[in-house]
C-alpha cells in the first residue's frame, strides 16, 4: 500500500533563507506521481509543484524545487529566499499510476514558520 | 480564490443529526474527490466521481455518508446520522484527465459535531 511519510513536524526559518522539507515515500509501483501543496492559516490548500517518477531532473517552478533521489524514495521541497508569506503547513503527496482517477495519499504536513 | 466552491464554510450539528455540504468542481474537471482531513491533518479519503459515477468509496462511505454529483448540480456529500468523531474540515477537490494532473481544492467545510 502506498503511504507519504513527514517526519518534521514543525521548521522556523529566517525572512530570506533557504528551508528544505523532508518526505519519503512507499509505494510497489514503477510509475507515480509525486505532488507538494500548501495549507495557509485560512485552510486554503494550493498546488506547488509536481515530480513525476519516471523523469530524472528535479522539477523547479518559481522559489520552490525538489530533491528527488528516487533510490531512497525521498522527495524533499527546497524553497529559496524564503517570504513571510510562505508561512503555511506544506504536504507531501503522491499518486501511483497514471489514472487521474486514482486518490492522491498525502504525509502529515510540516509546519513552516518564517520570521522576519 | 478558489475555483472550486464549497458551502457552507461552517457547520454545527447535533449528535444524530444529518449534515450536509456542496461542491461546485471547477470547470471543466470532470473528476471530483471529497476527503476529511482531521485535527491532526491526516487526509482521509472519502469518495471520488467521474462526472455523476462513483469510482471509489471507502467502507465509512458506504455505511453513514453518501454522496453524489448530479449533471448540472454541484456535489454533495451527506452524512445521515452525525458522530463526534465526524468533526473534521471536509475538503472536496477537482481535477482534470491524467495521472500527473493535481488538485484544485476548495476552502473547505468545518464540520463540527456536538
Amino acid at each position: 500500500a502506498q503511504k507519504v511519510t513527514q517526519t518534521q513536524t514543525s521548521i522556523s526559518v529566517m525572512e530570506k533563507t533557504t528551508v528544505t522539507m523532508d518526505c519519503v515515500y512507499e509505494t510497489q509501483d514503477s510509475s507515480y506521481f509525486l505532488f507538494w501543496y500548501k495549507q495557509t492559516a485560512s485552510g486554503e490548500i494550493v498546488f506547488l509543484i509536481r515530480q513525476d517518477s519516471y523523469k530524472k531532473e528535479n522539477a523547479t517552478v518559481g522559489h520552490y524545487s525538489l530533491n528527488f533521489q528516487k533510490p531512497k524514495s525521498s522527495i524533499g521541497l527546497i524553497i529559496t529566499a524564503t517570504q513571510i508569506e510562505d508561512s503555511a503547513v506544506y504536504f507531501c503527496a503522491m499518486r501511483e499510476g497514471y489514472s487521474n482517477t486514482d486518490k492522491v495519499v498525502f504525509g502529515t504536513g510540516t509546519r513552516l514558520q518564517v520570521s522576519p | 480564490n478558489s475555483k472550486v466552491i464549497q458551502t457552507p464554510r461552517y457547520l454545527v450539528k447535533g449528535q444524530g443529526q444529518k449534515a450536509k455540504m456542496r461542491c461546485i468542481p471547477e470547470k471543466g474537471h470532470p473528476v471530483v474527490f471529497w476527503y476529511q482531513q482531521n485535527k491532526n491533518n491526516e487526509f482521509k479519503f472519502l469518495i471520488n466521481f467521474q462526472n455523476q459515477e462513483v469510482l471509489q468509496q471507502i467502507d465509512m462511505t458506504e455505511k453513514r455518508f453518501s454522496a453524489e454529483c448530479p449533471s448540472n448540480s454541484p456535489c454533495s456529500l451527506e452524512i445521515q446520522s452525525s458522530e463526534a468523531g465526524d468533526s473534521a474540515l471536509y475538503l472536496c477537490a477537482s481535477s482534470p484527465t491524467g495521472g500527473h494532473s493535481d488538485y484544485t481544492f476548495g476552502s473547505g467545510t468545518r464540520l463540527l459535531v456536538i
